[in-house]
């Protein structure tokens, strides 16, 4: 069970526009920053999105990131074959035990 | 470019250790907290453990607590991870991750097996 809830699947045609939401609570989302990440088949986690809604160099536009309250949401315009992957958000909780927390990920298909 | 090749895996029994490495470069080591994060198979990432840059400041998630135990030596851009008493619930891709503002940099990672 992760500490931030994301809906286990979403899919979309190609060309098209989906959004995975990710919630949480006071202690983490609610008071931190949030980060995405994308996980293509057998390879490591890549960043997407930090502090919210910010895109690291080499990330298109095409990817965005947004947080109101204790939920986050990434977007993803003009669906691609190649974004295809497990997506996951990440944040910091600072409740006593402070450790960082992830969800537990989506599945994107581009039909 | 940042860089982070992970050592160290491979098979242990339950109840066995294993100390894992990372090698940093393209970045300056010493100015980062760093991360281990795990996944294991065909499920999401779980983070595991923290240290600051100066190693002041560690935390570990509960699963791993007492068992665990994150290191760097900063003259040698090295992360490390001794792992003891393992489980079979350990079996997982173990990545080391640099933390910059929010967002993760990650590794190849290093598969660690726990079977007998």
């Amino acid at each position: 069970q992760s500490v931030l809830t994301q809906p286990p699947s979403v899919s979309a045609a190609p060309g098209q526009k989906v959004t995975i939401s990710c919630s949480g609570s006071s202690s983490n989302i609610g008071n931190n920053y949030v980060s995405w990440y994308q996980q293509l088949p057998g390879t490591a986690p890549k960043l997407l999105i930090y502090d919210n809604n910010k895109r690291p160099s080499g990330i298109p536009d095409r990817f965005s990131g947004s947080k109101s309250g204790t939920s986050a949401t990434l977007g993803i315009t003009g669906l691609q074959t190649g974004d295809e992957a497990d997506y996951y958000c990440g944040t910091w909780d600072s409740s006593l035990s402070a450790q960082g927390v992830f969800g537990g990920g989506t599945k994107l298909t581009v039909l | 470019e940042v860089q982070l090749v992970e050592s160290g895996g491979g098979l242990v029994q339950p109840g066995g250790s294993l100390r894992l490495s990372c090698a940093a470069s393209g970045f300056t080591f010493s100015s980062y907290s760093m991360n281990w994060v795990r996944q294991a198979p065909g499920k999401g990432l779980e983070w595991v453990s923290y240290i600051s840059s100066s190693s002041s400041t560690i935390y570990y998630a509960d699963s791993v607590k007492g068992r665990f135990t994150i290191s760097r030596d900063n003259a040698k851009n090295s992360l490390y991870l001794q792992m003891n008493s393992l489980r079979d619930e350990d079996t997982a891709v173990y990545y080391c991750a640099r933390r910059k503002n929010s967002g993760y940099s990650w590794g190849q990672g290093t598969l660690v097996t726990v079977s007998s």
